[in-house]
């Protein structure tokens, strides 16, 4: 089953306009989320998380906000520029039963920036 | 920087091919992953480590095994390659909860 979900697999927005990728969950004990982005041929880097006792988190132009009782969190980009450009997955920590501490990505989401 | 260096970037192999994929990362991290990136279906987790010697099943750890004989090196082995293994594999370390991992630049596994 898909305990991270991101429903919309691209987005196109206009440049200096907001970004808004969206991410629901089902596991109620993920403790961080998380956003990375990640350019073709590249590993995905990391860009910003949150923990689950918080509702926003800020970092520049990104900001996560975490909605529980929906099980929603959701990365505004603000203002969008084209370097951003890229697929943004949306990730979920939990502790494994084995001990290890272990990220449930998404599906991804293609952003697109245009001129 | 933690630096995650996967051995190849690119990779052909032969179906039944037993098939090896290295990663080293350089900054004492427990935590070290296996995941492969398919269009659609998003990173999905293979096999994990936490600790030499210690390994534990992701979401789809059929047709891998994974070897960790040193902290800083975490091998993911296809037994018998089949052509549905071709995929990005990426390896990553850390996972410190909210600082997430560092991620290797990907192997691109085909197999023919």
């Amino acid at each position: 089953d898909q305990q991270v979900k991101q429903n919309s697999p691209s987005l196109s927005v206009q440049e200096g306009r907001i970004s808004i990728l969206n991410c629901d969950y089902t596991n109620s004990m993920f403790d961080y989320f998380l956003w990375y982005k990640k350019y073709p041929a590249e590993g995905p880097t990391f860009l910003i998380s949150i923990s689950s006792i918080k509702d926003k988190n800020e970092d520049g132009r990104f900001t996560v906000f975490l909605n529980k009782s929906a099980k929603h969190l959701s990365l505004h980009i603000v203002p969008s520029q084209p370097g951003d450009s890229a697929v943004y997955f949306c990730a979920a920590s939990a502790f494994s039963t084995g001990g290890g501490n272990k990220l449930t990505f998404g599906t991804g989401t293609q952003l697109k920036v245009e001129l | 920087d933690v630096k995650v260096t996967q051995s190849s970037r690119y990779l052909v192999k032969r179906t039944g091919e037993k098939v090896f994929l290295e990663c080293v990362q350089d900054m004492d991290h427990e935590n070290m992953f296996w995941y492969r990136q398919d269009p659609g279906l998003g990173l999905r987790l293979i096999y994990f480590s936490y600790d030499v010697k210690m390994k534990e099943k992701g979401d789809i750890p059929e047709g891998y095994s994974v070897s960790r004989e040193k902290k800083e090196r975490f091998s993911l082995i296809l037994e018998s390659a089949s052509t549905n293994q071709t995929s990005m594999y990426l390896c990553a370390s850390g996972g410190t909860g909210g600082y997430g991992y560092t991620f290797g630049s990907g192997t691109r596994l085909t197999v023919v």
